[in-house]
């Protein structure tokens, strides 16, 4: 198994630009979740999944998107990048929620200039 | 709400032990975990602990939790260099759909020789 995947691993952006941050999983986990890493804060919850077609927000959830059409995939969407989205975007995943291991994967570095 | 709290910093000699420690509000945690990060990379799962245990070993890892005063802490036995990285203490809330994880701000272990 590959484990948890995300891509890319580095991004600038210029604010306003949109992108999407991909993350998929070969684990056949049906949780899925996106947390943000900044300096000083640990990490936050963005958006999570239970499921295919069932998602919902974390703690830090506005200006991002999320959809989940698959079990593997759960991308993150910027539709209008800012800076103070600056920040190391990592995607998780688990078999089902509140249960034992959560698997991370090596995160995305975005600078929003 | 839920929170996490971390001494934000430790600093040890090679050979001695390390004991990093975390206090938690929520009563209802179900697991409470140890990830451990190095620079430039994901999270990685050390160990966990059920709530209705008191202590776990796993090798050169001890975890004690204190229920009553919601205080774990995590002891490296004989830190070597390569343990310098920062740990991050984090709890599983159960309930509903918010089976997430609720982070510390991490404590950046640094490991002299």
């Amino acid at each position: 198994n590959a484990g948890v995947t995300q891509t890319p691993k580095f991004q600038v952006l210029k604010t306003g630009q949109s992108m999407t941050l991909q993350c998929a999983q070969d684990m056949n986990h049906e949780y899925m979740s996106w947390y943000r890493q900044d300096p000083g804060m640990g990490l936050r919850l963005i958006h999570y999944s239970v499921g295919a077609g069932i998602t919902d927000q974390g703690e830090v959830p506005n200006g991002y998107n999320v959809s989940r059409s698959t079990t593997e995939d759960f991308p993150l969407r910027l539709l209008s990048a800012a800076p103070s989205q600056t920040s190391v975007y990592f995607c998780a995943s688990r078999i089902q929620e509140n249960t034992d291991t959560q698997y991370f994967g090596p995160g995305t570095r975005l600078t929003v200039l | 709400g839920e929170d996490v709290e971390q001494s934000l910093f430790l600093s040890v000699r090679e050979g001695d032990s390390s004991v990093i420690n975390c206090t938690y509000t929520d009563s209802s945690s179900t697991y409470l975990y140890w990830y451990k990060q190095e620079p430039g990379a994901g999270l990685q799962l050390l160990t966990y602990i059920f709530s209705n245990m008191d202590m776990k070993q796993d090798q050169r890892l001890t975890v004690l939790l204190n229920k009553k005063d919601k205080h774990l802490s995590l002891r490296i036995a004989d830190t070597q260099t390569g343990d310098s990285a920062i740990y991050f203490c984090a709890e599983s809330v159960y309930g509903g759909s918010q089976g997430n994880l609720i982070f510390g701000k991490g404590t950046k272990l640094s490991v002299k020789p």
